[in-house]
């Protein structure tokens, strides 16, 4: 049963266009959430994240966005680059709080950003 | 400055075999991770250490999966009797406890 879940496997923009990334949740309890990004042959690095008593963080050209109503949380990317291009993961950590160990990943979505 | 390393970054293996994984965490990071990836999934934890703690194993997929952490830095991740569903990217992280780090990962096949 994914608690964490990405249903787009592959998103395609062009330069200078947004991106947005799409992230369902099923247990209201987690507290926050992270996005990594990873390239290949490399691991993920951390992006940014958001806690649940918001809905929005901006970090330079990465807003997330989150919707406890609906369970959804999307990270934008404005402008996009190709530099972007690379497979993003959304996270969460358990419910009990505490030491962010054991993170819940979701499957991925791989943004490739076209000159 | 140096970030979590890992080695073998591949490692090919015949079924049955053992193998071991070894993650050198950044230096000074008390809580350390591994993950897998399968084809096609996302990221499964396996089994976290921190500090002197007893480590949380909850996430090992079999008893054939054991780890170990000695002088609470480098670990060795081994795989006993490796099958071919065994076969995936394993992934160490580390933290002080806080936002993880990862490691380039293993690339694991088992023919």
């Amino acid at each position: 049963d994914q608690q964490v879940k990405q249903n787009s496997p592959s998103l395609s923009v062009q330069e200078g266009r947004i991106s947005i990334l799409n992230c369902d949740y099923t247990n209201s309890m987690f507290d926050y959430f992270l996005w990594y990004k990873k390239y290949p042959a490399e691991g993920p690095t951390f992006l940014i994240s958001i806690s649940s008593i918001k809905d929005k963080n901006e970090d330079g050209r990465f807003t997330v966005f989150l919707n406890k109503s609906a369970k959804h949380l999307s990270l934008h990317i404005v402008p996009s680059q190709p530099g972007d291009s690379a497979v993003y993961f959304c996270a969460a950590p358990p419910e009990s709080g505490g030491s962010n160990y054991k993170l819940t990943f979701g499957k991925g979505t791989l943004l490739t950003v076209n000159p | 400055g140096a970030g979590v390393s890992q080695s073998p970054s591949n490692k090919v293996t015949e079924k049955g075999k053992d193998v071991e994984l070894r993650c050198d965490p950044i230096s000074g990071h008390t809580a350390l991770y591994w993950y897998r990836q399968s084809l096609g999934q996302g990221l499964e934890f396996l089994i976290y250490f921190q500090g002197n703690s007893a480590p949380d194993k909850s996430g090992l997929p079999s008893d054939r999966f054991s780890a170990e952490r000695t002088g609470g830095s480098v670990s060795t991740l081994t795989i006993q009797r490796t099958q071919q569903e065994d076969s995936a990217v394993y992934l160490c992280a580390s933290s002080l406890p806080g936002t993880q780090y990862f490691g380039p990962g293993t690339r694991l096949l088992v023919l």
